[in-house]
């Protein structure tokens, strides 16, 4: 299985600063054939089902504000919140869906300093 | 809008069974793959097993094949869960979610409450 290891676990950041969650799988998720990275972003709030924010490591789920943002290739990625808001806090999950088991990192805990 | 609603979820013992349905509205049912995660008290997200639109491809991770079953019924645009020899391990927060570009899985319901104990 790929195994998919986020950090920090948690972090606390002030409002209107900038947020970074790190995010290393394993292997490689990077599809040759379309050179696209099967690694997408959620944020889950409590009692809220999961939200897909970025798909393809890098492109923002419609309807996502562009504070939100995805990088990296491979192995290594990064979810960036330019300017947190009080409404980010929440728990930030990456997820391999390169291959079958798909596989999530252990989460990211976001709060306000 | 695009809908899912789980149902199904309660209590059980161990060594039981339950069905887990999730009935979708809002869009053409037939032509999306679907997926089950779930997550325990106080852990992670897991993915537990994706039926494709057609119904011909299924899979599972390993700490539930055998014991559970992905099917899907696009007449009742409904996807199904069927869960064999239930363990205290699986208690969790059961989720629906229907599979967008790039395998990400772009709506979810909002879950359902599977609790094994005696």
């Amino acid at each position: 299985d790929v195994i998919m290891t986020q950090s920090p676990d948690s972090l606390a950041v002030s409002l209107g600063e900038r947020a970074t969650i790190n995010c290393k799988s394993s292997q490689s998720v990077l599809y040759s054939s379309n050179k696209m990275n099967y690694l997408a972003w959620y944020q889950h709030k409590p009692g809220q089902p999961p939200k897909l924010l970025i798909y393809w490591a890098s492109t923002r789920e419609s309807g996502v504000p562009d504070r939100f943002s995805g990088s990296g290739s491979g192995t290594d990625f990064t979810l960036t919140i330019s300017s947190l808001q009080a409404e980010d806090v929440a728990v930030y999950y990456c997820q391999q869906c390169y291959t079958i088991p798909w596989t999530f990192g252990q989460g990211t805990k976001v709060e306000i300093k | 809008q695009v809908q899912l609603v789980e149902s199904g979820g309660g209590l059980v013992k161990p060594g039981g069974s339950l069905r887990l349905s999730c009935a979708a509205s809002g869009f053409t049912f037939s032509d999306y793959y679907m997926s089950w995660i779930r997550q325990a008290p106080g852990t992670g997200l897991e993915w537990l097993s994706y039926i494709d639109s057609s119904g011909s491809k299924i899979y599972y991770t390993d700490s539930v094949k055998g014991r559970f079953i992905i099917s899907r019924d696009d007449a009742k645009n409904s996807v199904y869960l069927q869960m064999n020899r239930l363990r205290a391990e699986d208690t969790a927060v059961y989720y629906c979610a229907r599979g967008e570009i790039g395998n990400s899985l772009n709506n979810w319901g909002q879950g359902t409450q599977v609790t094994v104990s005696s």
